[in-house]
């Protein structure tokens, strides 16, 4: 039972766009979810993160959106550059279990200069 | 710079030796750390949780006896894979925390290939 799910294996942006990279999640008892960025052979990169009881939260190029009605989050990238290029994963996890996350199964970002 | 050491970041060993990876925290100490491991074109998921100085405790489907957590300082946390097989080559990847609604720092993980 896949509770977080990224539907999209790759993305293909040109430098300068947005990317806007989307993820989905069944378990309405998720209350934190987290972006991570990974390269090959490197563990995840923490990028931004967002609570339950917010829908959006901003870090320089990076913002999350959160729908909980739709159980849906979506992380934009603006303006997009080549090194953003790398595998991204969402995460979520609830209450005390801080540390058990649930990933979804990332998607390949591609930006191209 | 890297708050999660994670050491080695590869190794091949033969079919039925052990293995032991260790996970360290730098900067902070970590009562607890999260053992994660993603096979080919799969997502993290998370194995087992390290608690210092008591039993970890383990995920569902998760063969405690095959993989050794030991957590006996407030900054190290070890994995050892007994008696490795081929089908437990996989990405292997601890993960903590300084606090507890912090996000996890992740290690640069092991790669693990049983011949």
């Amino acid at each position: 039972d896949q509770q977080v799910k990224q539907n999209s294996p790759s993305l293909s942006v040109q430098e300068g766009r947005i990317s806007i990279l989307n993820c989905d999640y069944t378990n309405s008892m998720f209350d934190y979810f987290l972006w991570y960025k990974k390269y090959p052979a490197e563990g995840p990169t923490f990028l931004i993160s967002i609570s339950s009881i917010k829908d959006k939260n901003e870090d320089g190029r990076f913002t999350v959106f959160l729908n909980k009605s739709a159980k849906h989050l979506s992380l934009h990238i603006v303006p997009s550059q080549p090194g953003d290029s790398a595998v991204y994963f969402c995460a979520a996890r609830w209450g005390t279990s801080y540390g058990k996350l649930t990933f979804g199964q990332g998607t390949i970002l591609t930006v191209h200069p | 710079g890297a708050v999660v050491s994670q050491h080695p970041s590869w190794v091949i060993c033969k079919s039925g030796t052990s293995v032991k990876i260790e996970c360290r925290s730098l900067d902070f100490q970590a009562t607890t750390m999260f053992w994660y491991r993603q096979f080919p074109k799969q997502s993290l998921m998370l194995m087992a949780t390290s608690n210092e100085g008591s039993k970890a405790t383990y995920e569902q489907g998760v063969e405690k006896d095959k993989f050794l957590i030991n957590h006996a300082s407030l900054t190290l946390s070890t994995l050892t894979v007994t008696s490795a097989h081929p089908e437990d080559s996989s990405f292997y990847i601890c993960s903590a925390g300084s606090h507890d609604n912090s996000p996890l720092h992740f290690g640069n993980g092991t790669r693990l290939t049983v011949t």
